[in-house]
């Protein structure tokens, strides 16, 4: 069975671009949660997706967005990139939602912003 | 709200030694905790999780982790460390229902050396 998948896995872009992720969860898994890890923040809670709607939302701006499609990949979007959103970004999926299911991380997105 | 305290952010052992990694839990309601591993350039591994089944939980790769509600604590340990147990570790509190959210610890990075 294929793990998460999240592409690409390291990205560069310039201050002010936007930038798309992908996230392509475990088969079966209907939930997708992505989260942000930085040294001075630690991992960050971003947004949470469950059968195409958004059930959780972190502390971040707006210029942080996602959505999950039918087939349960997910997507997130950071506009107008600042030095700051230079992270690891993680997915991550779980067949259900709640505490009694396990969430399954992919590799991570290490974007750099320059 | 749930949140989880990892004291130490740097832990080093020697090889065969035990491994001692401390999370603390602030929660109101019975908390589900998690210990994840990270390896670098890596996504998170889960080790083990306690969901209220049974206060000493075995993980993965020798670990384990017991649940002290008197003590609000969620230690990890591992009787003898090995050289590929090195690794950042984090530990993680979800909030139960349905809510699929983690909050992590600021995470310890185990140094282990000959």
């Amino acid at each position: 069975k294929a793990g998460v998948t999240q592409t690409p896995r390291y990205l560069i872009k310039t201050r002010g671009q936007q930038v798309t992720l992908s996230c392509s969860p475990i088969s079966g898994h209907r939930s997708v949660s992505w989260y942000q890890q930085t040294p001075g923040q630690g991992l960050q809670f971003l947004f949470e997706y469950f059968s195409e709607t958004q059930r959780n939302k972190g502390n971040f701006p707006g210029r942080f967005s996602g959505r999950q499609f039918s087939n349960s990949r997910s997507e997130m979007n950071v506009s107008t990139l600042e030095l700051g959103d230079s992270a690891l970004y993680l997915c991550a999926s779980s067949y259900g939602q709640g505490s009694n299911t396990e969430a399954f991380f992919g590799q991570g997105t290490r974007l750099t912003v320059v | 709200a749930q949140s989880v305290t990892q004291l130490g952010s740097h832990v080093s052992v020697s090889e065969g030694a035990l491994v001692l990694l401390r999370c603390n839990y602030s929660s109101s309601v019975p908390p589900y905790l998690f210990w994840y591993v990270q390896y670098p350039n890596q996504g998170l591994q889960l080790l083990l999780k306690y969901t209220s089944a049974a206060t000493l939980v075995k993980g993965i790769n020798g670990f384990e982790a017991e649940f002290k509600k008197s003590e609000t604590s969620f230690h990890l340990t591992k009787p003898s460390a090995h050289m590929s147990d090195a690794a950042e570790y984090f530990c993680a509190v979800i909030r139960g229902g349905t809510a699929s959210k983690l909050t992590f610890g600021t995470g310890t990075r185990l140094q282990v050396t000959l």
